[in-house]
């Protein structure tokens, strides 16, 4: 099975430009969430989506969106870029089943991409 | 809100050797997961251990263990027989429990640790 794949895999872009990245998840994981890791502030969460709804949000402004197809693939936008948005941008899939049973459906993460931001 | 604290940014220790790694977390939940990621040079993030709050044994999984205490909120992990291939930087992370699905809620992370493996 393929895993996560993430596109494209480097990026430059100048301040104030708006920048828009892929994620496809694992075949038949309905959820994928969105992770921004830099050197300063470590790895913190974005946003997850499951049924093409945003199911949870971490606290990043409103330039930060995102959406999910019905084929469960992924984007994620940042628009009005600013410096301190260079980092590597991380997305994750799992089964999110809804099942009752206790299990825990483990995050499977792509390779990233990298965003500089001139 | 939930935070996860590893004190030691940079951890060095020779082949074969056994390493711990610390974590504390801070949470008001009875119920969640405790996890280890391994992130080599690639990249790419690789789950290495998951301990559920509600088990009281401690997860291992072949060299890699964990020392889970919850009322003191720790959560350290051991590598026994270091390996050349296990130089990275290793993440505890922490995610809360939800009855309704998944528990994909958005993993809180430490800082990490740089583990070196000296030949």
């Amino acid at each position: 099975k393929a895993g996560v794949t993430q596109t494209p895999r480097y990026l430059i872009k100048t301040r104030g430009q708006q920048v828009t990245l892929s994620c496809s998840p694992i075949s038949g994981h309905r959820s994928v969430s969105w992770y921004q890791q830099t050197p300063g502030q470590g790895l913190q969460f974005l946003f997850e989506y499951f049924s093409e709804t945003q199911r949870n949000k971490g606290n990043f402004p409103g330039r930060f969106s995102g959406r999910q197809f019905s084929n469960s693939r992924s984007e994620m936008n940042v628009s009005t870029l600013e410096l301190g948005d260079s980092a590597l941008y991380l997305c994750a899939s799992s089964l999110s089943s809804r099942s009752l049973a206790r299990s825990y459906n483990e995050q499977f993460f792509g390779p990233g991409t990298r965003l500089t931001v001139l | 809100a939930q935070t996860v604290t590893q004190s030691q940014p940079e951890m060095s220790v020779q082949e074969a050797e056994t390493v711990t790694l610390s974590c504390t977390y801070d949470t008001s939940e009875s119920d969640y997961y405790l996890f280890w990621y391994k992130q080599p040079p690639s990249r790419q993030m690789i789950l290495v251990i998951r301990q559920e709050a509600y088990k009281q044994q401690n997860a291992t999984e072949n060299r890699f263990s964990v020392n889970f205490q919850k009322a003191a909120k720790s959560f350290s992990l051991k590598i026994s027989d270091s390996q050349l291939g296990d130089a990275a930087m290793y993440f505890c992370a922490y995610n809360a429990y939800k009855r309704s699905g998944g528990g994909a809620d958005g993993l809180t992370f430490g800082k990490g640790t740089h583990l070196i493996i000296q030949p």
